[in-house]
């Protein structure tokens, strides 16, 4: 089983503020997925990501694939409260592909 | 489109009671992922369907757990007897063009006490 890590695990900042979130493990994946899920919903994929160093943006979103495809970076530039959620990243590799999640990292902003 | 429609969303009962979760996946998926979420091991794989046959059900926790897909419209995830550490938020998800989970239901809380 591929193990992915997220860090941090928890994060609060105040609007307007920058934040990168991480998700890195030791196996190399074939694509990687980003979610967000908010309280009371199912996750929503945001981006998939399938090229080393391939480099995403989804309005103030950036999200980033590592060179050797075991690593990914969320980059969140003038947080609002809007964003406010569990970010979830998940990747899996090979013919079959069904994707391992991480734990995610939940994020408040307050206003 | 009215996406994965879960039921119930919500579901408390008493332990060895028998659960029955329902998923309706998007029109024309034969595909369908089964999830259980909770805060010490987050989101867990249980079972993978593809053409409404099990590809993968080695997330099944034990034999108290089973699932069908009968056709490409319905899905079920049965717990009997049920124990209160089945608790947790269980969703089922349609695939994306890449064949990831991609439409995620609103999920079904279930508490057992």
């Amino acid at each position: 089983t591929q193990l992915l890590e997220q860090s941090p695990q928890f994060l609060s900042i105040q609007e307007g503020e920058n934040l990168t979130v991480y998700c890195n493990s030791s196996s190399v994946f074939s694509s990687l997925q980003w979610y967000r899920q908010e309280p009371g919903e199912g996750p929503v994929l945001l981006v998939t990501v399938v090229t080393g160093g391939e480099v995403k943006k989804l309005k103030r979103l950036t999200f980033q694939f590592g060179d050797a495809r075991k690593d990914s970076s969320l980059h969140i530039t003038a947080a609002q409260p809007g964003d406010t959620g569990l970010y979830l990243c998940a990747g899996g590799s090979g013919g079959s592909y069904i994707p391992t999640f991480g734990r995610g990292t939940s994020l408040i902003v307050h206003p | 489109d009215a996406g994965v429609i879960q039921s119930p969303r919500h579901e408390v009962t008493e332990m060895g009671q028998e659960v029955t979760l329902r998923c309706k996946p998007i029109s024309g998926h034969n595909s369908l992922f089964w999830y259980r979420q909770t805060m010490m091991r987050g989101l867990e794989l249980l079972i993978y369907f593809n053409n409404n046959v099990p590809i993968d059900d080695s997330g099944m926790p034990e034999d108290r757990f089973s699932a069908k897909m009968p056709n490409a419209s319905f899905s079920t995830l049965k717990i009997q007897p049920s124990e209160p550490r089945d608790s947790a938020v269980y969703f089922c998800a349609s695939p994306g063009a890449s064949n990831q989970p991609q439409h995620f239901g609103d999920g079904t809380r279930l508490s057992i006490l």
